[in-house]
């Protein structure tokens, strides 16, 4: 595997369900990242990981529960959603520096995203 | 927050013409502008990128220039292709935080 993955690719849950996202890096960065893209909206960043510490919550709902066990991995645990939480959801990483969170010069790489539907 | 209009939201070309996408910014501070193609099914690709201390910059038949006085940056493809059918997204970066334009819809026509 290379670039960024991101598992499943489409994900139908009721609003009851908890379910989990998946992203897995190939590519020894640090910083992990969080968007979700909507039909007819610019991509909106969610959270930002830098080396497993959270450095950015965009005011996102409770809903949506993010966890970054390694600079390799991140998931998206999710619960009682919304139909409104419909969307692509796209996993990012980027270099990333120990001091101060990721470069502004940092170029960010995006996995395939999740197709999410909420019934 | 950065606020990034990109126009036009769609745009379809004769293939072999070239297509042309601005996007103009409000934050002074970003100093990074990178391009990304999204086909279907894809997450966004970076295609791409300028820095503030650059006005143009070309590769092959993909070049972007930027006017940090005005704020405002373009994609130029020419020479279009069936390939090059796709969303292709403006993006400005302050710090780390990428704020995106909403998508230019790219169709080239046979």
């Amino acid at each position: 595997e290379t670039g960024v993955t991101q598992t499943p690719r489409h994900l139908v849950m009721g609003m009851t369900n908890k379910k989990s996202l998946k992203c897995e890096q190939h590519l020894g960065h640090n910083a992990m990242y969080w968007y979700k893209q909507s039909a007819k909206k610019p991509l909106e960043l969610m959270f930002v990981y830098n080396f497993k510490e959270q450095t950015e919550n965009n005011s996102v709902p409770s809903r949506f529960s993010p966890e970054c066990p390694n600079s390799s991995h991140l998931f998206l645990h999710l619960h009682t959603l919304q139909p409104e939480d419909s969307a692509l959801y796209l996993c990012a990483s980027s270099q990333g520096t120990l001091a101060g969170g990721p470069r502004w010069t940092d170029t960010q790489y995006f996995g395939p995203g999740t197709r999410l539907t909420v019934l | 927050g950065e606020n990034v209009e990109q126009h036009p939201s769609t745009l379809s070309v004769q293939e072999g013409d070239s297509a042309v996408i601005k996007c103009t910014y409000s934050d002074s501070a970003s100093n990074y502008f990178p391009w990304y193609k999204q086909e279907l099914g894809k997450g966004p690709q970076l295609i791409i990128d300028i820095r503030s201390n650059v006005g143009e910059k070309k590769d092959q038949r993909i070049a972007v220039t930027l006017n940090k006085t005005a704020k405002h940056f373009s994609l130029h493809i020419t020479e279009t292709q069936p390939e090059d059918s796709a969303v292709y997204f403006c993006a400005t970066q302050s710090h780390y935080k990428l704020s995106f334009g909403a998508g230019t819809t790219v169709t080239v026509r046979a």
